[in-house]
């Protein structure tokens, strides 16, 4: 089983760029996640989606857009990257049952 | 004031151990309580599940949950060096989409 795929694993962005974060999960969940992931600050919500269609923003959505044209895929995109970006990046999914979410393996992305 | 305070750690004990991790929470309204496990370099992975207060044991790992003081514990027994990982906290209040978590802490269990 697939379950919450990202790619791509490791990326290293210039000041100013901008990229997509994919995640596609095979679980056929509602409820789908984007975090990231400071040393010592745990994991800190940037934008979620209840649907195909449905997106609302987290704690940290600045600088940050996401879509949701399907139930399997929500990507992530960055516009005009900024050090302050740098930062793992985890996808996450979810059934709604009592929020138990099954998580990828994480995109780690460095703004230089 | 942090909805969830975690002690970061770094915990490291000896093999075969009983490891103790905790979290306390400002918000009465949490019902949903658990822990996940992430290695390095992995996405976390759901551990521990409960509702409400009390116990909740699976194999070495038990779970606790006291509502009135705002404590929830992790208990491992037996440790072993495969459990050293990061241990997050997670709440939830049964409405809404989204979890609360807290900051982790990182154990290791050494031979």
């Amino acid at each position: 089983n697939a379950g919450v795929t990202q790619t791509p694993k490791f990326r290293i962005l210039k000041i100013g760029q901008s990229m997509t974060l994919q995640c596609t999960q095979d679980m056929n969940h509602n409820y789908m996640y984007w975090y990231r992931q400071d040393p010592g600050m745990g994991l800190k919500l940037i934008y979620y989606s209840v649907g195909a269609g449905i997106t609302d923003k987290g704690e940290v959505p600045n600088g940050y857009n996401v879509s949701r044209s399907t139930t399997e895929d929500f990507p992530l995109r960055l516009e005009l990257a900024a050090p302050s970006q740098t930062s793992v990046y985890f996808c996450a999914s979810g059934g709604g049952d009592g929020e138990k979410l099954f998580f990828g393996s994480g995109t780690q992305l460095s703004v230089l | 004031q942090k909805e969830v305070e975690q002690d970061p750690g770094p915990l490291s004990v000896p093999e075969g151990a009983i490891v103790s991790l905790n979290c306390t929470y400002s918000n009465s309204a949490f019902q949903y309580f658990m822990w996940y496990r992430q290695y390095s370099r992995k996405g976390p992975e759901l551990l521990m599940y409960t509702y409400s207060s009390g116990n909740k044991e699976d194999g070495r790992f038990t779970a606790q949950v006291d509502k009135s003081s705002k404590y929830i514990s992790l208990f491992i027994r037996d440790s072993q060096p495969s459990d050293s990982a990061t241990y997050l906290c997670a709440m939830w209040t049964g409405g809404g989409n989204k979890l609360t978590f807290g900051t982790g802490t990182q154990l290791k269990v050494e031979l």
